[in-house]
């Protein structure tokens, strides 16, 4: 089976813009979630998916916005770019009903925002 | 509520000497328990997980665990680490609710191993 892709690995923006990452999970997976890491906060739960809802949210502005599709690909939005949000997007999909919650990780969208 | 805390944020150690990576949680309820490992530029990945069972737990790389419930504890272990260890570490909690399941990760503890 394939693993979690995200696309595109790496962007440079500049403040206020905005930007759109893209998930798409492990074939099988309805539920994705979005993490921000950075090296002074660890690693912050954003948001997370399940069959097109969003079922859980983390503590973050609302400039931080999500969706999911009927396929479960997922695409995470920040609009109105800071600074602060430079960062290392994780996404990560999980096998709904088994496992305990095991989660399988992309290998990230690396956000700088000059 | 629940939390994770990993008591170290790093590790040195040298090469083929042991190591051990602590992990302390909180919960009210029944949990899973998870390490994931991160190598740099990368995304978390599986090291271990405790469902059930047996409280000594196997994963890949070497690399085990013991779940004690009286001591809430969910601590790493690796009788003799490589270079290539050299990473970050997550202890993960996970239980299940009417939201689906919520995980809790840790703060990271990072491993360096010395030649």
């Amino acid at each position: 089976k394939a693993g979690v892709t995200q696309t595109p690995r790496y962007l440079i923006k500049t403040r206020g813009q905005q930007v759109t990452l893209s998930c798409s999970p492990i074939s099988g997976h309805r539920s994705v979630s979005w993490y921000q890491q950075t090296p002074g906060q660890g690693l912050q739960f954003l948001f997370e998916y399940f069959s097109e809802t969003q079922r859980n949210k983390g503590n973050f502005p609302g400039r931080f916005s999500g969706r999911q599709f009927s396929n479960s690909r997922s695409e995470m939005n920040v609009s109105t770019l800071e600074l602060g949000d430079s960062a290392l997007y994780l996404c990560a999909s999980s096998p709904e009903g088994r496992e305990g919650g095991e989660q399988f990780f992309g290998p990230g969208t690396r956000l700088t925002v000059l | 509520a629940q939390s994770v805390t990993q008591l170290d944020s790093q590790v040195p150690v040298f090469e083929e000497a042991p190591v051990e990576l602590r992990c302390n949680y909180s919960s009210s309820v029944s949990v899973y328990l998870f390490w994931y490992v991160q190598y740099p530029n990368q995304g978390l990945q599986l090291l271990l997980k405790y469902l059930s069972g047996s409280t000594l737990v196997k994963g890949i790389n070497g690399f085990e665990a013991e779940f004690n419930k009286s001591q809430t504890s969910f601590h790493l272990r690796k009788p003799s680490v490589h270079i290539s260890d050299t990473a970050e570490y997550f202890c993960a909690v996970s239980d299940y609710g009417t939201g689906g399941f919520k995980t809790i990760f840790g703060a990271g503890t990072r491993l360096f191993v010395k030649a």
